[in-house]
């Protein structure tokens, strides 16, 4: 089976400028969770999403969305850039209840 | 404080030694998962935990929940065990499921000498 994907895995943007992400998760899991990941804050959670439905969201600003599609892929969305968004981004996909898969990641810089 | 803390934040051992990294968390959990996360970022998941303890090859995970502590240990360590180790608790909802709002500790850096 195809792990969890992601792309791109680099992204360059500059402030005020907006990024969209994607994850393909593993096939035939329909959770999918998007991390964010900081030298100073750590690993934090942003959202879930199962079956197209949004369950759960982190303390981010608005600026931070995402959707799931039909087929179980992912998008997250960033607008407005801030250099502070500059960090690694994780998807993770499961079977619920069962162990997280991660991506890759995308390191996303902000200039 | 954390929700998630863990310890030690740096640990440097021989070829050989028993290791052990602590967690405790202080939040209603349903389940706690042990991550690893080498240099370059790839997060790979050990072990998923709700009670008991689990056993995969040179890895253990425990997990107390009335005391709200896990240890991870490994035996026999090895330089490739090198990484972040992760712990990571999923926060129980009324709805049942949980798997993706993890809430993490901060990482232990383990560094294996030969």
């Amino acid at each position: 089976k195809a792990g969890v994907t992601q792309t791109p895995r680099y992204l360059i943007k500059t402030r005020g400028q907006q990024v969209t992400l994607s994850c393909s998760p593993i096939s035939g899991h329909r959770s999918v969770s998007w991390y964010q990941q900081t030298p100073g804050q750590g690993l934090q959670f942003l959202f879930e999403y199962f079956s197209e439905t949004q369950r759960n969201k982190g303390n981010f600003p608005g600026r931070f969305s995402g959707r799931q599609f039909s087929n179980s892929r992912s998008e997250m969305n960033v607008s407005t850039l801030e250099l502070g968004d500059s960090a690694l981004y994780l998807c993770a996909s499961s079977l619920v209840p069962d162990t997280q898969y991660f991506g890759p990641g995308t390191r996303l810089t902000v200039l | 404080k954390n929700e998630v803390e863990q310890s030690p934040q740096n640990l440097t051992a021989q070829e050989g030694e028993f290791i052990t990294i602590n967690c405790s968390y202080s939040v209603g959990i349903s389940a706690l998962h042990w991550l690893q996360q080498h240099p370059g970022g790839g997060i790979v998941s050990l072990f998923m935990l709700s009670s008991g303890k689990k056993k995969h090859g040179r890895l253990i995970a425990t997990i107390n929940i009335q005391e709200k502590h896990s240890s991870l240990h490994i035996t026999a360590s090895h330089p490739r065990d090198s990484a972040v180790y992760i712990c990571a608790c999923a926060r129980r909802f009324d709805y049942g499921g949980s798997q993706g709002n993890l809430i993490f500790g901060k990482g232990t850096k383990l560094s294996v000498k030969p």
